[in-house]
Parts: structure tokens; sequence; C-alpha cells
């Protein structure tokens, strides 16, 4: 079945510094959701990418999604403590079920 | 926008008993609603997919005799864990598939804890 990996796992940045997680499907996709949750929270949608090589940006957050429809980047640029959590991709093959990607636990030091 | 609604958003049953959870849309239909669920630190893992009016298409490994999926009208889908055991305790979440469209629309979860 579809695999939807993401990496790292782990990141602990200090606060100002850059992070990015990647994520890989082993299908061609549809299109691409990106999600933070919160320790305790539920996942808050942050976007989603439809288009090959299409990027979107919100604030200090840029979103790309792959030429091939296979891949997705989230880049946070001067990372806050704010943005201390899990950020997860939900890749849809067109089907409208959504396979959550393994997360990247964001940890920020200050 | 449109709302997904999960209750309850927190409950503790007894080992043994059944526990039910319902994912409404508030003010649109949706024709697919989605069941996930996550462990402690884990992601979340797609259990079922919700049709209206027909039965619900589970994941394999999951246990559709353990996990009732109903899907009654356009608004509505509830997922009944029964005979619960505390290995079932865990974060629920549903999402709503606008009917016609290509959006989908995540609840707020539901943490269930067996006792």
């Amino acid at each position: 079945g579809q695999q939807v990996m993401q990496i790292p796992q782990y990141q602990h940045v200090q606060e100002g510094e850059d992070f990015t997680t990647y994520c890989n499907s082993s299908t061609t996709l549809s299109n691409i959701q990106w999600y933070k949750q919160r320790p305790g929270g539920h996942p808050v949608f942050l976007i989603q990418l439809v288009k090959s090589g299409e990027v979107k940006k919100q604030k200090r957050l840029t979103f790309q999604f792959g030429e091939a429809k296979k891949n997705s980047s989230l880049h946070i640029t001067a990372t806050q403590t704010t943005d201390v959590g899990t950020y997860f991709c939900a890749a849809d093959s067109g089907t409208y079920k959504y396979i959550f990607g393994t997360g990247t636990r964001l940890k920020v030091l200050a | 926008g449109a709302v997904v609604s999960q209750h309850p958003s927190r409950v503790i049953c007894k080992s043994g008993t059944s526990v039910k959870i319902e994912c409404r849309s508030l003010d649109f239909q949706a024709t697919t609603m989605f069941w996930y669920r996550q462990f402690p630190k884990k992601s979340l893992m797609l259990m079922a997919t919700s049709n209206e009016g027909s039965k619900a298409t589970y994941e394999q490994g999951v246990e559709k005799d353990k996990f009732l999926i109903n899907h009654a009208s356009l608004t509505l889908s509830t997922l009944t864990v029964t005979s619960a055991h505390p290995e079932d305790s865990s974060f629920y979440i549903c999402s709503a598939r606008l009917s016609g469209g290509n959006t989908i629309y995540f609840g707020e979860g539901s943490w269930l804890t067996v006792v």
C-alpha cells in the first residue's frame, strides 16, 4: 500500500535557526496537505498543495510540492518557540483518503 | 469556513463497555467521512472510510466488528468501539469530504481512555 515517510523524525534547533521537514510518497499524489500538532492537541490544517512544483508561503513557512508530485517540503525560517510541535504531511492519491506521514517533531530551544 | 464537530472530546469508559463517538459536519453535507486513530507520539492511522448509506470500508488490520461505523445521514458518522479494552485507548479523529468537492475538513478529535 501507499507509504508516506517524513524525515527527519526529530529536530532540535536553536531559536532563530531554520528548519525543514521532507515528505516522500511511494506513489504519485493528487495533492498534499500539511498539518501542525501541538503536544496534547489535534492536528491543525496549514496548507494544501495541488500543482506540480507549487510553492506557497505563509509568513515564515514555505511549502513546496515536487515536480513529480511524489514529495513535498515544509521550511520554517528563523524558528520561534511557538513553532514547537509535530508537523505532518497528509497525502492523497486521488481517492480523498489522506495518508498521514510519519511526522517530524520539532523542538525549539530558546 | 466549514466545521466538523466531534463528540465527546474526551471520554473515559470501563473495560468491556462500548463507547460511541460522533462526527458531524455542521454546515455542509459530507457523503464521505474518514476515521483515524493516533497513538501517543505516533502518526494518524486511517481506520476506515465511511460512506453515507452504505457499509464502511476498513483498512487492512482494522477489526470491523470491533470498530463499528455508521454513516446514516449526510452530516453524521459514528464510530462505536465495542467491548473496549485498555489498548483501545487512543485519540480518534474524523474528517469529512465536502460532497461534490475535493476539500477535506478534520474534526478536533476525541480522546478515549479505557480503564
